[in-house]
């Protein structure tokens, strides 16, 4: 079946240090999700990225969707402690309503 | 207003007991989702409803039995509760539009002792 997976599966920065997860899929995807859960929360929608080489920036966060559409990327500059928590994509297939949630990356930033 | 609400937020329950969670959405969306998040974070899609229709349904065991009366809830009822059942349940909803952003519940964080 499709696998999602992201590495590293934890990481730990000081504060003002970058960050980067990076997402593979085993399957080309139709569209991928970024979600961030922080600690005791729930995943919270960040940005959908559909194009093949899309590059998408929020603030200090920059997403990119590979030209073949199995991998994706999310870069946090300058982290912040506000960043800690579990940074998640989800990649769907075509024609399908269901997304297939990568194995997460837990972030922890020192102060 | 929350978005997106499931009730318990806790459940502890024996092994072999029948328990349900409910979930209801006020955001008008088509699409609701039932997702269960293990002990090492791994988030895996169970069901999905569209419109009241089963539309995914994943390898689940026949225990879990999820119902929408309408639209706006997606229940979830567990029979025979068993201690491999302990998660955190998320509820979550979507629209079906270019930008199907899901929008999760709270979680119920369900331990079978």
């Amino acid at each position: 079946g499709q696998q999602v997976m992201q590495i590293p599966q934890y990481q730990h920065v000081q504060e003002g240090e970058d960050f980067t997860t990076y997402c593979n899929s085993s399957t080309t995807l139709s569209n991928i999700q970024w979600y961030k859960q922080r600690p005791g929360g729930h995943p919270v929608f960040l940005i959908q990225l559909v194009k093949s080489g899309e590059v998408k920036k929020q603030k200090r966060l920059t997403f990119q969707f590979g030209e073949a559409k199995k991998n994706s990327s999310l870069h946090i500059t300058a982290t912040q402690t506000t960043d800690v928590g579990t940074y998640f994509c989800a990649g769907s297939l075509s024609g399908t309503y269901k997304y297939i949630f990568g194995t997460g990356t837990r972030l922890k930033v020192l102060a | 207003d929350t978005a997106v609400s499931q009730t318990p937020k806790y459940l502890v329950t024996q092994m072999g007991n029948d328990k349900s969670i409910k979930c209801e959405q006020n955001l008008g969306h088509d699409t609701m989702y039932w997702y269960k998040q293990d002990s090492k974070k791994f988030l895996k899609i169970m069901f999905s409803y569209n419109n009241k229709e089963l539309i995914i349904n994943e390898t689940v065991p026949n225990r879990f039995s999820p119902k929408s009366p309408d639209k706006a809830h997606l229940n979830l009822h567990i029979n025979s509760l068993e201690l491999g059942d302990s998660a955190v349940y998320f509820c979550a909803s979507s629209p079906v539009r270019k930008v199907a952003e899901a929008f999760f519940g709270q979680g119920t964080r369900l331990t079978v002792v």
